[in-house]
């Protein structure tokens, strides 16, 4: 049974601060990772995909892969009050499926 | 071009009746899924359709049905409604990126179910 766990917070930064999210997964043939923002009462928004080991950088948002130790993070950069949502960590699942963390509440305080 | 399309976004049904939930992928997406998420469960895959047949399923019962048209639209029916089925019913569109092997998936807005 694949897995991808988060840690549920809720992480707390101040506003221009770093926010670090991370997220481990059990299938070590894992290849591709996606991190999704949903904000309260709405969806979740595919804000990064990253395919191969080492560091994906988008604006704000940089996205590491450790393939070795199975890990998985987002770092959000000079962090905003609009950031606060949750983040949910997702991988492939054994039925072409994805399969998703519980997320982390990230709350950015002004 | 337009997102995921889903409708209706808000539902309340009686226990024992039964509900179809619609979803329109975006334009040349083939495959659609659908997930179910829960403040306790989190986001939970349902099914798969690609080209009009169920290609993958998750561990629900019979009850959840699904399946897409010609058009790549896809229907959700939850028969027998019970209490647990309140949940957020999220669809998803993917398309397979040219010369990567991989896939990324688009979630329409999700139809809010409460089951009363």
């Amino acid at each position: 049974q694949k897995e991808v766990e988060q840690n549920s917070g809720p992480l707390s930064v101040p506003e221009g601060a770093i926010a670090s999210l991370n997220c481990t997964y059990s299938d070590r043939g894992s290849q591709s990772f996606f991190w999704y923002r949903q904000y309260s009462g709405k969806s979740p928004e595919l804000i990064m995909s990253i395919y191969s080991n080492g560091d994906k950088e988008d604006g704000r948002f940089t996205a590491q892969l450790n393939k070795a130790s199975q890990y998985v993070s987002l770092l959000i950069r000079d962090s905003q009050p609009s950031d606060s949502a949750t983040y949910l960590c997702a991988g492939p699942g054994s039925q072409g499926n994805l399969i998703f963390g519980k997320g982390t509440k990230l709350s950015v305080k002004p | 071009k337009a997102g995921v399309t889903q409708t209706p976004r808000y539902l309340i049904k009686t226990r024992g009746q039964q509900v179809t939930l619609s979803c329109s992928p975006i334009s040349g997406h083939r495959s659609v899924s659908w997930y179910q998420q829960t403040p306790g469960q989190g986001l939970q895959f349902l099914f798969e359709y690609f080209s009009e047949t169920q290609r993958n399923k998750g561990n629900f019962p019979g009850r959840f049905s699904g399946r897409q048209f010609s058009n790549s639209r896809s229907e959700m029916n939850v028969s027998t409604l019970e209490l647990g089925d309140s949940a957020l019913y999220l669809c998803a569109s993917s398309f397979l990126i040219s010369g990567t092997g991989n896939t990324e998936a688009f979630f329409g807005q999700g139809t809010r179910l409460t089951v009363v």
